[in-house]
């Protein structure tokens, strides 16, 4: 069983829907949880990062962290075509440094 | 900035050649790690370094090599290529003081074939 699970849709939701991605983990020791966003044919890019439990939200982007369920979501107001990207979540131990990613979800947002 | 750099952008190798997959970084960043992504299998983590001269395995190190000889590069080197190294290869640095110690920055990948 991998460390972080995330199921890699893929995922399509029209114009204007709440999105809502998943990442499930088994390492109780993640404390730092963090999404990266992947456009076709290109590197990923940090989305957002939260430390322990808790919600963070950022624009139209909200991040949560339960950690008593080992589980981790982001959630996409008013998606946008432009959000059409692979979403991967990501977890560490310790600050900084070797990350475990999950699968990636690939979302498509149709005008 | 150029930020993390990779070359070459594409490879086609055959079967039991040997290469080196380039990356270069200029933020001076301690943290350089090498990543495969497969479909489905999201970024798996083969090598990566805190440091010059100090290198340790990720989750898939068999059949590659790296070194650092410097904080700018992390050099990945295939010894003799198989079919199931057939992948998108990416390099990404960090910081592990001031700055966001979170955010990896990735390079554009390396897209190889081996046949």
């Amino acid at each position: 069983q991998k460390e972080v699970e995330q199921d890699p849709g893929p995922l399509s939701v029209p114009e204007g829907a709440i999105v809502s991605l998943n990442c499930t983990y088994s390492n109780s020791a993640f404390q730092y949880f963090m999404w990266y966003r992947q456009y076709s044919r290109k590197g990923p890019e940090l989305l957002m990062y939260t430390y322990s439990s808790g919600n963070k939200e950022d624009g139209r982007f909200t991040a949560q962290v339960d950690k008593s369920s080992k589980y981790i979501s982001l959630f996409i107001r008013d998606s946008q075509p432009s959000d059409s990207a692979t979403y991967l979540c990501a977890m560490n131990v310790n600050q900084g440094g070797k990350l475990i990613f999950g699968q990636g979800t690939e979302l498509s947002v149709k005008p | 900035n150029a930020g993390v750099t990779q070359t070459p952008k594409f490879q086609v190798l055959k079967t039991g050649q040997s290469m080196t997959l380039q990356c270069a970084q200029d933020m001076n960043h301690e943290y350089m790690s090498w990543y495969r992504q497969d479909p489905g299998m999201g970024l798996r983590l083969i090598h990566y370094s805190v440091g010059a001269g100090i290198t340790d395995q990720g989750e898939v190190p068999n059949g590659y090599n790296v070194s650092r000889s410097t904080t700018e590069d992390f050099p990945l080197r295939l010894l003799s290529a198989a079919p199931s190294q057939t992948s998108v290869y990416f390099c990404a640095s960090s910081t592990l003081g001031l700055g966001n110690p979170y955010e990896q920055y990735f390079g554009p990948g390396t897209r190889l074939t081996v046949t």
